[in-house]
C-alpha cells in the first residue's frame, strides 16, 4: 500500500537548470495537488488536477508548470530554476472532501 | 477565499500537561476543517477532520478538537503531553472548486514537549 509516492527526495540544482518532480498515487483519486513548504510559511498550493486531464493555477504558479499525465501521475516542471524556489515539494491526492493523502515530499536546493 | 489563522508559532508544554493549538478559520460556506501532523523530515498525516457531523471530533493518538461555529474555532486538544507529540500541527480548511477540494494551510504551530 504505497499511497503517494514522490521522487527524488532531494536534489540540488544550479540556477538557470531545468527539473521534474514526479508523484504517482495507487488509491485511484481523482485530485492531485503540488505544495510548497516554506518555514514560517506553511503549505502553499503551486497547482491542482482535479481530475485526468485538467490543471489549474494555486496561490504561488509563477515558476512552474505540471502535467497530468494519467489520473495516478501528476508532475511538477521547474523550467529554469531560481534561489526563490529552494522549498520542501508536497504532491497529495484526495477523493471528495476527505482529506489529502501525502507523500513524503521532495527536498530541494537551489544554488 | 478561505483562510486559516493559527495563534501562536510555537507552542512548549510540559509531559503530561494538557496540549491546546489554536485554530481560527474563515470560510463563506460550511467549512470542512482538518488537522495534520508533521513529524520532522516527514510529510504530514492527517490526525482528525470535521466534515459536519459531530463537533466533537475525536482523532488519533489521543487528539481531539471541537468546531465551534459561533467562534469561527476548531482547537485542537490532548489532555496529556506525551514526548512523541512533539511535531509540527497544521490547520486546515477545506474549499471545493472545479471538482477538487483544495486545502488552505494555517502557517503551523510547532508544539515542544518538555520532559
Amino acid at each position: 500500500n504505497a499511497g503517494v509516492t514522490q521522487t527524488p527526495k532531494f536534489q540540488v540544482l544550479k540556477t538557470g537548470q531545468s527539473m521534474t518532480l514526479q508523484c504517482a498515487q495507487d488509491m485511484n483519486h481523482n485530485s492531485m495537488y503540488w505544495y510548497r513548504q516554506d518555514p514560517g510559511m506553511g503549505l502553499r498550493l503551486i497547482y491542482y488536477s482535479a481530475s485526468e486531464g485538467t490543471t489549474d493555477k494555486g496561490e504561488v504558479p509563477n515558476g512552474y508548470n505540471v502535467s497530468r499525465l494519467n489520473k495516478r501521475e501528476f508532475s511538477l516542471r521547474l523550467e529554469s530554476a531560481a534561489p526563490s524556489q529552494t522549498s520542501v515539494y508536497f504532491c497529495a491526492s484526495s477523493v471528495e472532501n476527505y482529506g489529502y493523502t501525502f507523500g513524503s515530499g521532495t527536498r530541494l536546493t537551489v544554488v | 477565499a478561505q483562510s486559516v489563522t493559527q495563534l501562536g508559532s510555537h507552542v512548549s508544554v510540559s509531559e503530561g500537561a494538557l496540549v491546546l493549538l489554536r485554530c481560527n478559520y474563515s470560510s463563506s460556506v460550511p467549512p470542512y476543517l482538518f488537522w495534520y501532523v508533521q513529524y520532522p523530515n516527514q510529510g504530514l498525516q492527517l490526525l482528525l477532520k470535521y466534515t459536519s457531523a459531530a463537533t466533537l471530533v475525536k482523532g488519533i493518538n489521543g487528539f481531539e478538537a471541537e468546531f465551534k461555529k459561533s467562534e469561527t474555532s476548531f482547537h485542537l486538544t490532548k489532555p496529556s503531553a506525551h514526548m512523541s507529540d512533539a511535531a509540527e500541527y497544521f490547520c486546515a480548511v477545506s474549499s471545493s472548486g472545479a471538482g477538487s477540494y483544495q486545502l488552505t494551510f494555517g502557517k503551523g504551530t510547532k508544539l515542544s514537549v518538555i520532559p
